[in-house]
């Protein structure tokens, strides 16, 4: 497609559960980004690929979190033992370079909600 | 910790008027800035950058940075109800990922 698909749009689970949630990037571009939103908050910083390998995972909050890019492409980012703490809007992004030096283009969204 | 600091709005203009949006940074390192409009429910869309002290223009925006004060602005002239949206702060340091504010809802009244 042309834009970043993320997939689900909308997923509700219980607290303790696994979520997975996917992100298909423009095509060529190299880098990809996980932010999380929360309601009346800014896009905040999870993790950052360049090709396949995880650049900068300084964001992620604690070791329930996870993300892969194997094949440089697509994403997926995996929350174990899920919390209510971790209800937010999932976005993902991707850039044709690096993260200073263009734009970032987003998705819609995985808006995930813990119960 | 680098930080974005925005003022959370909401900002209200008359349709007309220049809207005036401001964002401040703590990483006196931070080397580009950037703004994106957020429609609400939406993802956000990048409308503007800037890397140098002054001023760079294009169209009705105008984003100013001011890299002494670790400063950045955004002015909408001829504000239009379309513009109505929050508006996201976000800097860069060399080819980190971009830290963004909380963002300013703009509400621009017919």
């Amino acid at each position: 497609g042309a834009g970043v698909s993320q997939t689900p749009s909308n997923k509700v689970t219980e607290k303790g559960k696994y979520v997975e949630l996917r992100c298909d990037p423009i095509s060529g571009h190299t880098a990809l980004y996980w932010y999380r939103q929360s309601l009346g908050q800014g896009p905040e910083f999870l993790i950052y690929f360049q090709g396949t390998g995880a650049a900068d995972d300084s964001g992620l909050p604690n070791d329930r979190f996870f993300a892969v890019r194997p094949e440089g492409s697509v994403s997926t980012l995996k929350i174990q033992r899920t919390e209510r703490g971790d209800s937010a809007v999932y976005l993902c992004a991707s850039s044709l370079n690096g993260p200073g030096t263009g734009e970032l283009f987003f998705g819609e969204g995985s808006r995930l909600t813990v119960l | 910790q680098k930080e974005v600091e925005q003022n959370s709005g909401p900002l209200s203009v008359p349709e007309g008027a220049i809207a005036s949006l401001n964002c401040t940074y703590s990483d006196r390192g931070s080397q580009s800035f950037f703004w994106y409009r957020q429609y609400s429910g939406k993802s956000p869309e990048l409308i503007m950058f800037i890397y140098s002290n002054g001023d760079k223009e294009d169209g009705r925006f105008t984003a100013q940075l001011n890299k002494a004060s670790q400063y950045v602005s955004l002015l909408i002239r001829d504000s239009q109800p379309s513009d109505s949206a929050t508006y996201l702060c976000a800097g860069a340091l060399g080819n980190t990922p971009l830290v963004f504010g909380k963002g300013t809802r703009l509400s621009v009244i017919a």
